[in-house]
């Protein structure tokens, strides 16, 4: 399988903290997407960065790629509540660039 | 607002009742995808069409199938619902492939087999 795996399952802060949630994957990659997921919903398309670049930001959201570790991070900055969510990062492959393949998610809950 | 919309939200089946699920898209997208999402779960790509090309993931089984009769629809038809396909169906689409283009989602749709 090349789903990929994050960490950790489970997050939770108090708000106004950071949160930092990591993705690895396993072969070389087109591109790498994050997604929020608030609870029953749709996923929401958050920041996508592409193999040849190593960190993105948008808004209070930062996104940083290690291609020879095969590894990225999302980080939230002065949390709220309502970024309470899942997170899912997702890779397109080099191989296959017609599909995104979802890792497993993080559950953050961010505490009022 | 252009957008995609899936319907019903929630749709309750009985085992091996036939069922469609309907998902339309305001924003003109070449792309659409059905994904299936289990409860804590990743979700899981079942297919899509690029335009009329309908392109089949290797493991999804004969059971699913799907329909796009116009660029706005897209349906998914699950001919005999077993208990294991309880699950929320994802509706996406996209200008382009996921190489070059990021994806919109719908709300989803619950899925219940009695």
């Amino acid at each position: 399988s090349q789903q990929g795996e994050e960490d950790p399952q489970a997050l939770s802060i108090q708000e106004g903290e950071n949160a930092t949630m990591n993705c690895s994957y396993k072969t070389s990659i087109n591109n790498l997407q994050w997604y929020r997921q608030n609870s029953g919903r749709g996923l929401v398309h958050l920041i996508l960065i592409r193999s040849n670049e190593r960190e993105k930001h948008s808004g209070r959201l930062r996104v940083t790629l290690d291609t020879s570790k095969k590894s990225s991070s999302l980080l939230i900055t002065a949390s709220r509540a309502a970024d309470t969510a899942s997170y899912f990062c997702a890779t397109v492959y080099s191989s296959n660039t017609g599909k995104l393949i979802f890792g497993q998610g993080t559950t953050l809950q961010v505490k009022p | 607002d252009a957008m995609v919309i899936q319907n019903p939200r929630y749709q309750v089946t009985q085992f091996g009742k036939p069922v469609t699920l309907s998902c339309s898209q305001t924003l003109n997208h070449n792309v659409m995808y059905w994904y299936q999402q289990k409860s804590s779960q990743a979700p899981k790509l079942l297919f899509h069409y690029y335009d009329k090309d309908f392109n089949n993931e290797a493991d999804t089984p004969d059971n699913f199938q799907s329909r796009r009769p116009n660029t706005s629809f897209c349906f998914l038809d699950i001919r005999s619902p077993g208990l294991g396909d309880a699950a929320m169906y994802l509706c996406a689409t996209s200008r382009g492939l996921p190489s070059t283009d990021t994806q919109y989602f719908g709300p989803g749709t619950r899925l219940t087999v009695l």
